[in-house]
């Protein structure tokens, strides 16, 4: 079974902070890891998928790191604001399957 | 665009009956999945499948099937169900991307949400 965490389960953040959360992953068999927004009551959306070691990706405020020598990568949100509330799946992609982390809710204080 | 749609939205069943779960895709994707999310445990794959005619285990298969018949489809069938298959199922998709031995992003449907009484 791999075995894919990520931590903090839960945050609460305060508008306008900028936070940060983690996968770990299997460093064998790596083929991607992806990341994915969850919205309530929404299906997951892709936000970021990374292949190479030391892969840094940027979609606005939103930005990522992957380390797949140590297995881990990190999400980092500059600047919360609301519309930032989600949950923040990452997924590690290896021989076929994706197989997903429980996930980081965070919320956003106004 | 359709993209990746699931029947029904909502379904309770009784212990012991038997359904179905819907999925299709317009996309042409090779690569479809089912999940289940159960609170604090993300989405746990249930089965994939790489092909049309190509199935395999997910991390939580018991108690249901999966076919593939075409490259559209890929309905979850529950055999018998039990009130630990209470969840909100979820179907996906994706393509390989061979030049990098890797899939696109996966693409969601709307999700099911099942109860079992």
């Amino acid at each position: 079974i791999l075995n894919v965490e990520q931590s903090p389960q839960s945050l609460h953040v305060q508008e306008g902070d900028s936070t940060n959360f983690t996968c770990s992953f299997p460093s064998s068999n790596f083929y991607a890891l992806h990341w994915y927004r969850w919205e309530t009551a929404k299906s997951p959306e892709a936000l970021f998928v990374m292949t190479l070691n030391g892969d840094e990706k940027k979609k606005g405020r939103i930005s990522a790191t992957l380390n797949t020598k140590e297995g881990y990568s990190y999400l980092y949100i500059k600047g919360s604001q609301p519309e930032d509330s989600a949950t923040y799946l990452c997924a590690f992609e290896g021989a076929q399957k994706l197989v997903f982390g429980q996930g980081t809710r965070l919320t956003i204080n106004p | 665009n359709a993209g990746v749609t699931q029947t029904p939205k909502f379904q309770v069943l009784k212990t012991g009956q038997s359904m179905t779960l819907q999925c299709a895709q317009d996309m042409n994707h090779e690569y479809m999945s089912w999940y289940r999310q159960d609170p604090g445990m993300g989405l746990r794959l249930i089965h994939y499948s790489v092909g049309a005619g190509i199935t395999d285990q997910g991390e939580v298969p018991n108690g249901y099937n999966v076919s593939r018949s075409t490259t559209e489809d890929f309905p979850l069938r529950l055999l018998s169900a039990a009130p630990s298959q209470t969840s909100v199922y979820f179907c996906a998709s994706s393509s390989p991307e061979p030049r990098q031995g890797r899939r696109t992003e996966a693409f969601f449907g709307q999700g099911t949400r099942l109860t079992v009484v």
